[in-house]
């Protein structure tokens, strides 16, 4: 399967702690994206990287939040001091360099906080 | 920021119907439009796009139609069948060629689509 990969698929954690995804593109893509969607709404953008470049945040993503791409390869997305408020799917979307280029997705991975 | 209307939220038919989902757009420098469908559980799969210089696109029993002046797009799927039931999401993007920051999508708040058989 050559589409973009998201570990893990669901994440279950305790108000207060932290956690970490992971998201590898499409081979050949050099931008990636993270969005979060809540149910009954759209993907909302959250960050996104060209190459290992962070060239723009959301003011959704609080200093809780951190995303890295440390080689322009796969991307981690961290949320520290989780709250009720984070439970959502976290999506990652990758496209190519053209202008215009699609983004594709991957399953994300839903959040849960207890 | 763009901000991107979608109408109805929730749309029934009948099997071999058709179906039209539209879409407002605000920021008219906006240049990319994809229509994504999202199955329960799944990732928003991209079905069709439609670029600023074009009007329609077709895609066999889907098609997009573009307004620019009116900023609305609309997605049309003819002769629905039941596995075209899902929840649909249009969304519009300024790209950094037509003077974005950069390639952001903002999406709708989607049209759950139901076709019965």
């Amino acid at each position: 399967d050559t589409g973009v990969s998201q570990n893990p698929r669901h994440k279950i954690t305790k108000r207060g702690q932290n956690v970490t995804f992971r998201c590898d593109p499409i081979s050949e893509h050099n931008r990636l994206y993270w969005y979060r969607q809540t149910l009954g709404q759209g993907p909302e953008f959250l960050t996104y990287f060209q190459n290992e470049a962070q060239l723009e945040k959301s003011r959704l993503l609080s200093d809780r939040f951190s995303a890295e791409r440390p080689k322009g390869s796969f991307s981690t997305l961290e949320i520290q001091r989780t709250e009720q408020g984070d439970s959502a799917m976290y999506l990652c979307a990758s496209s190519g360099t053209r202008s215009n280029q699609p983004q594709h997705f991957g399953d994300g991975t839903r959040l849960s906080i207890l | 920021g763009e901000n991107v209307e979608q109408h109805p939220s929730t749309l029934s038919v009948q099997e071999g119907d058709s179906a039209v989902i539209k879409c407002t757009y605000s920021d008219s420098a906006s240049n990319y439009f994809p229509w994504y469908k999202q199955e329960l559980g799944k990732r928003p799969q991209l079905i069709i796009d439609i670029r600023s210089n074009v009007g329609e696109k077709k895609d066999q029993r889907i098609a997009v139609t573009l307004n620019k002046t009116a900023k609305h797009f609309s997605l049309h799927i003819t002769e629905t069948q039941p596995e075209d039931s899902a929840v649909y999401f249009c969304a519009a993007i300024r790209t950094p060629e037509s003077g974005g920051s950069n390639y952001k999508l903002t999406f709708g708040k989607g049209t759950l689509l139901t076709v019965n058989p």
